[in-house]
């Protein structure tokens, strides 16, 4: 069975500072590894995947992840924050098995 | 696009009563999957079906049951809705074909069991 644990629930930051969400998987085999960002009164929408490849994912909006298989991680980062990335991000697992775990959501605050 | 449609985005129901939620998406996916939202506990999945008239039970069914009729569209009943069902209920759908196994998501529908 696989797990995702989400670090932080709540990240408040300033506006323009960096920010970093983390998110350590357990699974015994090859994992795929996704962030999902839930912006208020909204579902979610994807904001990068790792499926293979280079470990360092690009993805909407200036954020950007990295795969650390010896640690099990998969940290989002953004190194200048603004007002509209307030929202709830998720991190998720998946194994070729079919379903996806999803971690319990990290509230991202950005302040003025 | 993709879309993912709910029914309704806010629904009210009494306890006792028979609750249909429904969801249809346009982008003719295999896979799709019911969770629901409830805060500090992320998304957990009810029930989740990978072809018409296929479904399978997730982490959290009791209570719950669904339907998948046709391709597109995938409802999720509460046989008999009880306070404990007041939640957030988030649709899914992904294709079971292609490579990026990206879910998409509806809006949600907040349902309040009273």
């Amino acid at each position: 069975a696989q797990s995702v644990t989400q670090l932080d629930s709540q990240v408040p930051v300033f506006e323009e500072a960096p920010v970093e969400l983390r998110c350590n998987y357990s699974s015994s085999v090859s994992v795929y590894l996704f962030w999902y960002v839930q912006y208020p009164n909204q579902g979610l929408q994807l904001l990068l995947k790792y499926l293979s490849g280079s470990t360092l994912v690009k993805g909407i909006n200036g954020f950007e992840a990295e795969f650390n298989k010896s640690q099990t991680s998969f940290h989002l980062r953004k190194p200048s924050v603004h007002i509209s990335d307030t929202a709830e991000y998720f991190c998720a697992v998946k194994t070729n098995a079919g379903k996806s775990t999803f971690g319990d959501g990290t509230t991202l605050t950005v302040k003025p | 696009d993709v879309k993912v449609t709910q029914s309704s985005r806010y629904l009210v129901k009494r306890t006792g009563e028979k609750v249909f939620l429904e969801c249809v998406q346009d982008m003719d996916h295999e896979n799709m999957f019911w969770y629901r939202q409830d805060p500090g506990l992320g998304l957990r999945l009810i029930y989740f079906s990978y072809d018409v008239k296929m479904k399978e039970k997730g982490d959290i069914p009791e209570g719950y049951s669904v339907s998948r009729e046709k391709k597109e569209r995938f409802s999720l009943i509460l046989e008999s809705a009880s306070t404990n069902q007041t939640s957030m209920y988030l649709c899914a759908s992904r294709s079971g074909t292609s490579v990026s196994y990206e879910q998409y998501f509806g809006p949600g529908t907040r349902l309040t069991v009273t």
